[in-house]
């Protein structure tokens, strides 16, 4: 149980054009999703916490303009990046916990975003 | 804000052999402390975790030691095999605007060799 379904796993985009990440919750609802990105050999950085029916909440430093973040049902958020440049290239993962566990998160596969 | 370091950074063992990651943390009201395995390409796994209340908890190869008064807690994987090549995170997590977020450390490599 606990499954989290990420959407697509690759995606090459150009400058300038804006592309949808989904993050699902297979087999349980989730209030709470978050999204991740992490840079080649380096850690995981919480970009955002996405709250099912209200405005996600933004980390220090990201652009919540550009990384627009809708949560309009139990079972899926997404994460679009707007405009993007080649600096948005990167790993990005999203997270989510059954209810009443909200501990134990479980990742989605993560999403290659490529600007070329 | 919480602060956790990992090291070692890499770590190159032989297969068989036992593998020992240990993190730090920082906020004395962070109480679970998840570690999760990350192949390349992929998302991470949970592959164990240990709460506040537990000093060590076990499972087949691998075990986690939590030691809540010096804050400090450990990965232990024994009779290593090369599957178990991969990037090793810990985590400490506490309560923050109303969720549980968990603080990453710095990741360590892993390479077990056959």
């Amino acid at each position: 149980g606990a499954v989290v379904s990420q959407h697509p796993s690759r995606v090459i985009c150009k400058s300038g054009t804006s592309v949808k990440i989904e993050c699902r919750s297979l087999d349980f609802q989730a209030t709470t999703m978050f999204w991740y990105r992490q840079f080649p050999k380096q850690s995981l950085m919480l970009m955002a916490t996405s709250n099912e029916g209200s405005k996600a909440t933004y980390e220090q430093g990201v652009e919540k303009d550009k990384f627009l973040i809708n949560h309009a049902s139990l079972t899926l958020s997404t994460l679009t990046v707007t405009s993007a440049h080649p600096e948005d290239s990167s790993f990005y993962i999203c997270s989510a916990a059954p209810p009443g566990r909200d501990y134990g998160y479980t990742f989605g596969s993560g999403t290659r975003l490529t600007v070329v | 804000g919480e602060n956790v370091e990992q090291h070692p950074s890499t770590l190159s063992v032989q297969e068989g052999d036992s593998a020992v990651i240990k993190c730090t943390y920082s906020d004395s009201a962070s109480n679970y402390f998840p570690w999760y395995k990350q192949e390349l390409g992929k998302g991470p796994q949970l592959i164990i975790d240990i709460r506040s209340n537990v000093g060590e908890k076990k499972d087949q190869r691998i075990a986690v030691t939590l030691n809540k008064t010096a804050k400090h807690f450990s990965l232990h994987i024994t009779e290593t095999q090369p599957e178990d090549s991969a990037v090793y995170f810990c985590a400490a997590t506490a309560l923050s605007g109303g969720s549980y977020i968990p603080t990453f450390g710095r990741g360590t490599s892993l390479i077990v060799h056959p």
